[in-house]
């Protein structure tokens, strides 16, 4: 069964960092491009970043670039999102999911990252 | 990367159909075979309902179907039951290794 679990969501004030984790199992997750979406509350999904197999190719939303980091670590099966320079409407949930063929096939259950001073 | 103009609602009794549009550009759903429809109820996560502009997943019923014509995606729900009460987004691929979703749309079962 594949699974999705993201970890690391919380409260941080404007200008601050924090990381996101997505442990993944269930499936070979090397072999897969991964996303992050985000939804602000009562608010639309969004894409924020793609990153390839090999972590060699990744893409963003122009909202988040040059602050977010996509990464991966293949090893042990987790997908990160390095966030940085927060602003109040970065605050949302925060999705990982797995990309087949251009869809997000499977999702985890989100983490909340508010942020607010 | 604008997002996708969809319709804020739409309705249907049960047994009646309704259709969603999704309204990009040539640089997203008129570029690329790659259109994508989810379903999320309150406070769970997307569902992947449509593939590749038309494909559904295993598990997904045949009354859910999609199509794509031009810059416009269509997302159809045949014979409405009350679970597909939910908030339906489209999504594409929009090049550059990038996507971009739709604004939603909330469907209400009358």
């Amino acid at each position: 069964e594949v699974q999705l679990l993201e970890s690391g969501g919380g409260l941080v004030q404007p200008g601050g960092s924090l990381r996101l984790s997505c442990a993944a199992s269930g499936f070979t997750f090397s072999s897969y491009w991964m996303h992050w979406v985000r939804q602000a509350p009562g608010k639309g999904l969004v894409w924020v970043a793609r990153i390839y197999t090999d972590g060699g190719s990744t893409g963003y939303a122009d909202s988040v670039e040059g602050r977010f980091i996509i990464s991966r670590d293949n090893a042990k099966s987790t997908l990160y999102l390095q966030m940085n320079a927060l602003r109040a409407d970065d605050t949302a949930v925060y999705y990982c999911a797995r990309e087949t063929r251009g869809s997000e096939d499977y999702w985890g259950q989100g983490t909340l990252v508010t942020v607010s001073s | 990367q604008s997002a996708l103009t969809q319709p804020p609602s739409a309705s249907g009794s049960p047994g009646q159909s309704v259709t969603i549009s999704c309204t990009g550009t040539s640089s997203d759903i008129g570029g690329y075979n790659y259109v994508s429809w989810y379903q999320q109820h309150p406070g769970k996560a997307p569902k992947l309902m449509i593939s590749e502009v038309s494909k559904r997943p295993s598990g997904v019923p045949d009354r859910f179907s999609g199509s794509k014509s031009g810059n416009t995606a269509s997302l159809t729900v045949s014979g409405l039951q009350a679970e597909d009460e939910a908030d339906y987004y489209c999504s594409s691929y929009a090049g550059s290794n990038s996507f971009v979703f739709g604004t939603g749309t909330k469907v209400t079962v009358l």
